[in-house]
Order: C-alpha cells, then sequence, then structure tokens
C-alpha cells in the first residue's frame, strides 16, 4: 500500500531556508510526486513535481526561492529566502493508474 | 488556460445523497490521457482523494468510499460529477475537484466547495 508520509510541522525564520521530507512507502520509492500549497481558508496551489531522478518541473508563476530533489525514497521540497506568505501547509501528493495519494502535509511557520 | 469550478448544495441532511458537479475550461475530457479527480478537505485535516475518472470513461475510487461514490463525465457540457450517498456529518468537508493529463506534470485545482452535512 502506497503511503506519503510528511512531518506534522516545521518552523524557519524569514530569510532563511527549509527543506520538506516526503517518504514514499510500499515500495513506490520510483514515483514522481508534486507538492502543493494550501494557506489559511484557500484552496491547494500546485507548485512542483519532482521525479525520482532528481528533475523537477515547476508550475506558472513559483519562483526560483522554491526547489525540489530526490534522494531514495524521499522526495523534497526546499524553500529559500523564507517569506512571510510562505506560512501555510505544504501537502505532496502522487498517483498511479487506480488512485492519488496524499501526505497528510507539513504546516510551516516562519519565525 | 485551465480553469475548474466546483457546484453544488452547501447544506446536505443526513443519510441524503450528495451531487457536486465540476465546470472546467481549458481542456477537453475527450482527449487522451485527461483524468479529473474529486478531493476532499475536513474542516483542520489532510486532503483525501475521492474518486478519478478518465478520458476514456474509466473510474477509480477511494477504497474506504468505494460503495458510496459515483463519479461520471459529460464531455458535451465540460462537466464532471461526483454523487456521494447515505451523507454523515463526517462527510462535512471542503470539495475540490482537480485536472492531471498523464504527460503533463501540472496539476490544476479548483477553488473547492464546502458542504456541510447537519440536520
Amino acid at each position: 500500500q502506497l503511503v506519503l508520509t510528511q512531518s506534522p510541522s516545521a518552523s524557519a525564520s524569514l530569510g532563511a531556508s527549509v527543506r520538506f521530507t516526503c517518504t514514499l512507502t510500499g515500495g513506490y520509492r520510483n514515483h514522481a510526486i508534486a507538492w502543493h500549497q494550501q494557506h489559511p481558508e484557500k484552496g491547494p496551489r500546485y507548485l512542483m513535481t519532482v521525479n525520482s531522478d532528481g528533475s523537477h518541473y515547476k508550475g506558472d508563476g513559483i519562483p526560483d526561492r522554491f526547489s525540489g530533489s530526490t534522494s531514495g525514497a524521499e522526495r523534497y521540497l526546499t524553500i529559500s529566502s523564507l517569506q512571510s506568505d510562505d506560512e501555510a501547509v505544504y501537502y505532496c501528493q502522487t498517483w498511479a493508474a487506480a488512485f492519488w495519494v496524499f501526505g497528510g502535509g507539513t504546516k510551516l511557520t516562519v519565525l | 488556460q485551465i480553469t475548474l469550478k466546483e457546484s453544488g448544495p452547501s447544506l446536505v441532511k443526513p443519510t441524503q445523497t450528495l451531487t457536486l458537479t465540476c465546470t472546467f475550461s481549458g481542456f477537453s475530457l475527450s482527449t487522451d490521457g485527461v483524468n479529473v479527480a474529486w478531493i476532499r478537505q475536513p474542516p483542520g485535516k489532510a486532503l483525501e482523494w475521492l474518486a478519478l475518472i478518465y478520458w476514456d470513461d474509466d473510474d477509480r475510487y477511494s477504497p474506504s468510499l468505494r460503495s458510496r461514490l459515483t463519479i461520471t463525465k459529460d464531455t458535451s457540457k465540460n462537466q464532471v460529477v461526483l454523487t456521494m450517498t447515505n451523507m454523515d456529518p463526517v462527510d462535512t468537508a471542503t470539495y475540490y475537484c482537480a485536472h492531471r493529463h498523464r504527460d503533463t506534470p501540472s496539476t490544476y485545482w479548483g477553488q473547492g466547495t464546502l458542504v456541510t452535512v447537519s440536520s
């Protein structure tokens, strides 16, 4: 069974960097994943897709401060030069022919 | 430009059937590789995938909700409809539809619609 594991919370200071981790389990370590950002009381926004080879594709208008990478079964989202508007919940998500799966989300607090 | 918008009742009673419509533009659900999903989010909780429909009418459902869900499409109207039977207060959530294409990496989200289940 495919499960995406995320830490529930993270915090970092204004101007610093933060890295989120999404771990694929259930034998799906070669799957690509997508990262989505969700501000309070707003709908999710697609950020990027991160492939198993570490390449990533960003959605329209996503700043260069956002990047993706991979190590084994882990997929990362890194945000540099943190801004107050980056405070949000970040979800990873993957898909197969028969289903979509979401991680539990990581809530980012910008200090 | 791809856009999606969910519509439906904001309030349903327990045991009733919920019908939600996703109206979209910027793509056709008859195009090879296109799929549209429904996802929900209870207040303060994480996103949960519900159902998926493909350009070729194939459909998939969350195993935990399969018996209550039906997803259909009307290509001529650019709409995807989700029905959920036997609604319960725990089904109170914001319901989203989203678009993906097999060969492209992006996901496009609708704005969501809040459904409250209460007598």
